[in-house]
This record gives structure tokens, C-alpha cells and sequence, in this order.
């Protein structure tokens, strides 16, 4: 299995405040992604990063932000959550142009805001 | 755009039987991946199986295999002799080319198999 550790697991938060997830991976994969998976919805890329400091954004971005200062981790943060937010949030990784062409996902964050 | 398509929301299959889930797909790049990726109750993505679309050999994965019908923009999952733990929702996904937000996953709504002994 591909390292991808991903934390906190759960977290419930109140609107309004501030909330970073975390995702690690031990693969040295140069593509890393943040998805939210909602009913009705499926999977929908928020950010991805294309290397250190290089991110840029997907399709559902507004209300997130993201980081990446090393290879191995990239954070997401909610600066100021929403109710809308909730959901599962799934961090992947991959790296096509060295050949892996899979994306593996880590265990998934549900967060929860009240 | 780019668009993935499942037909069928749920499905059963008794075990050891073969069972195929549909996904079709729709898009203007000419290269591109398929993925499918299983979802059971505990919630995470299990990667399954990859095709890309200049592979001409259908992909297989221990007893997962990927029909593979280019021309049909179909890239159906057959999973043989089912087993108790194959229940799960399971996701047919694409990828495009990587100037397309680094090459992000597309995915359908998904099956939800239901595997019965």
C-alpha cells in the first residue's frame, strides 16, 4: 500500500473557526490532491500541488486554501469552516510523469461543522 | 468536458458468480487513464485496476479486469468469482491530460454491489 497518512481522522468544528488537514506521504510523488466526497456528488477536486510551494486550484477551491512547503505534506485549511463544508475529505497522491499513473488516497479526514 | 457515466446505482450478484459494472465516458483528449477504485463501508478509496487509453490489451488485476472498448467509451469492471468482501460501492474514474488540474480524477456516482452468499 502507498504511504499516505492523513489527520486529524475526524474532527468536529464550529462555523466560523479555523481548520487545517493534514496529509503525509512517504512515496515521494510529486502530484498531491485534496478531494471532498459528498452525497450525490462523488469525488470533486478542491487543490493539487505540482511540487514544493506549487499548488493551484480545482474545481470546488472557494473557502479552502492549501500549502506545500515539503514534498511529503500537504495541508489544507478552511479559514473560516461553513456548514457547507462538511463532508470526507480525501488526500492523493501520484506522480505520472515518473511512470505511476495510479492515484492511491489516504484513510480520508470526516469533518464535521456545526 | 470531460464526463463518467454509471448506469447502475446498485447491483447484487450471488457469490462465486461473475458480475460486470458499467461506466462509459466522454471526452476530447486523446490521451488519457482509467481507474476503478472500490469504496467498502469503512470509507476508504481502494485502488483496483488502470487502463490507459493507448494500452491495447484490456488490464487485469488478479480478478479484476477492465473491458476495455475504446471505440464505445465504455470501460467496464469484471469482477470474477465474487467473494462475501467484494460488497462495497465501487467508482469508475478518469484522468485527463496532467495541464488539466494536474491531471485530477473525474468520477462517477458510483455502484454499490451487493455480493450474496
Amino acid at each position: 500500500d502507498a504511504g499516505i497518512t492523513q489527520s486529524p481522522r475526524h474532527k468536529v468544528t464550529e462555523t466560523g473557526t479555523p481548520v487545517t488537514l493534514r496529509c503525509h506521504q512517504t512515496e515521494n510523488h510529486r502530484y498531491m490532491y485534496w478531494y471532498r466526497q459528498d452525497p450525490g456528488h462523488g469525488l470533486r477536486l478542491i487543490h493539487y500541488s505540482y511540487g514544493v510551494k506549487d499548488t493551484d486550484k480545482g474545481e470546488v477551491s472557494d473557502g479552502y486554501s492549501v500549502s506545500r512547503s515539503k514534498t511529503e505534506d500537504f495541508l489544507l485549511t478552511l479559514e473560516s469552516a461553513t456548514s457547507s463544508q462538511t463532508s470526507v475529505y480525501f488526500c492523493a497522491i501520484s506522480d505520472p510523469q515518473a511512470g505511476v499513473n495510479e492515484q492511491f488516497f489516504g484513510p480520508g479526514t470526516r469533518l464535521t461543522v456545526l | 468536458a470531460q464526463k463518467i457515466t454509471q448506469t447502475q446505482p446498485g447491483m447484487f450478484v450471488q457469490e462465486k458468480e461473475a458480475v460486470t459494472l458499467d461506466c462509459t465516458y466522454d471526452t476530447s483528449d486523446q490521451s488519457y487513464g482509467l481507474f476503478w477504485y472500490k469504496q467498502p463501508s469503512s470509507g476508504e478509496m481502494i485502488f483496483l485496476i488502470y487502463q490507459g487509453s493507448y494500452d491495447e490489451q484490456n488490464a487485469t488485476e488478479g480478478r479484476y479486469s477492465l473491458n476495455f472498448q475504446k471505440a464505445r467509451k465504455s470501460a467496464n469492471l469484471v469482477i470474477s468469482a465474487s467473494q462475501l468482501g467484494d460488497s462495497a460501492m465501487y467508482f469508475c474514474a478518469m484522468r485527463g491530460m496532467i495541464y488539466n488540474q494536474g491531471g485530477k480524477l473525474i468520477f462517477g456516482q458510483g455502484t454499490e454491489l451487493s455480493v450474496k452468499p
